[in-house]
C-alpha cells in the first residue's frame, strides 16, 4: 500500500496519560500535515513538518501537543497529559509540493486515527 | 464568521437524483479548491480538484468555482446508494487547508 499510513486507527487513553499517533507519507512525498476532526467539525489544521524540521504549527495547542518528524521514521504528533477534550480523529496528509497549480492534486489523507479520552 | 462555511445536511435523495453541494468562503485569497468525499471513520478522499475560477467535470461530478460570488459547488448526477457518504469543502491560499464541516447525503434505493 503506497498510501499515506497511519496508526494505531483507535487508541483509548485515560485522562493524564500520553497518545502518540504515527504517520508515514506516500511514497516519494517529503511534506507531512496533521489535521484534527472534533466531532461535527470540519478538519482544523494543526502543522506541517518536513524531514526535521517544523515549518508551520500555527494550528498547534500551546501546551501538551507537538510533533516532529525525524530523518528516519514516521512523522509522529504527541498528545501529553490528554483531557476529554482531546478526543478525536487525526488525519495526516502528505504532498509532494507546496506551490504550484498542480497542489491540490497531491494531497493526500491517511485513514485517520481515532483517539477516545476516558 | 467561519472562514469557510457548509451546510451540514443532512441530504437525502432518491437515487437516480442530481446531488447539489455548495460551499461559502471569506478568504478571497484562496485560489485551490476541493471536494472531498469521507465515508464513517475514513480517511478523506479526493473527488475533484479546481484551480481558480471556472468548472470541471469528471464523469458524473461537476465541479463550479465561482470567485466573484466566493461560492463553490459539488454537482452529481444520476446518483447511486454508494455516494452516501459526507462531502467535504476544502480550500487554500497554499497548503493550508481550510475545510467546511461537511455535508451528510445518503441516496435512497
Amino acid at each position: 500500500n503506497a498510501g499515506v499510513m497511519q496508526n494505531p486507527r483507535h487508541l483509548v487513553r485515560r485522562r493524564g496519560q500520553e497518545a502518540r499517533l504515527r504517520c508515514s507519507p506516500m511514497k516519494g512525498h517529503s511534506h507531512v500535515y496533521w489535521y484534527r476532526q472534533l466531532p461535527e467539525e470540519g478538519l482544523k489544521f494543526m502543522v506541517y513538518l518536513q524531514k526535521e524540521n517544523i515549518i508551520d504549527e500555527s494550528g498547534m495547542p500551546k501546551e501538551r501537543f507537538s510533533a516532529e518528524f525525524p530523518k528516519e521514521g514516521p512523522s509522529i504528533l504527541r498528545i501529553q497529559q490528554v483531557v476529554r477534550g482531546d478526543s478525536a480523529a487525526y488525519f495526516c496528509a502528505s504532498s509532494l509540493i507546496t506551490t504550484g497549480e498542480e497542489l491540490g492534486n497531491t494531497i493526500y489523507f491517511g485513514e485517520g486515527s481515532w483517539l477516545t479520552v476516558v | 464568521q467561519k472562514e469557510v462555511e457548509q451546510d451540514p445536511g443532512p441530504l437525502s435523495v432518491p437515487e437516480g437524483a442530481i446531488v447539489s453541494l455548495n460551499c461559502t468562503y471569506s478568504n478571497s485569497a484562496f485560489q485551490y479548491f476541493m471536494w472531498y468525499r469521507q465515508y464513517s471513520r475514513k480517511g478523506p478522499e479526493l473527488l475533484m480538484y479546481t484551480y481558480s475560477s471556472g468548472n470541471k467535470e469528471d464523469g458524473r461530478f461537476t465541479a463550479q468555482v465561482d470567485k466573484s460570488s466566493k461560492y463553490i459547488s459539488l454537482f452529481i448526477r444520476d446518483s447511486q446508494p454508494s455516494d452516501s457518504a459526507t462531502y467535504l469543502c476544502a480550500m487554500s491560499v497554499h497548503y493550508k487547508l481550510s475545510f467546511g464541516a461537511g455535508t451528510t447525503v445518503t441516496v435512497r434505493a
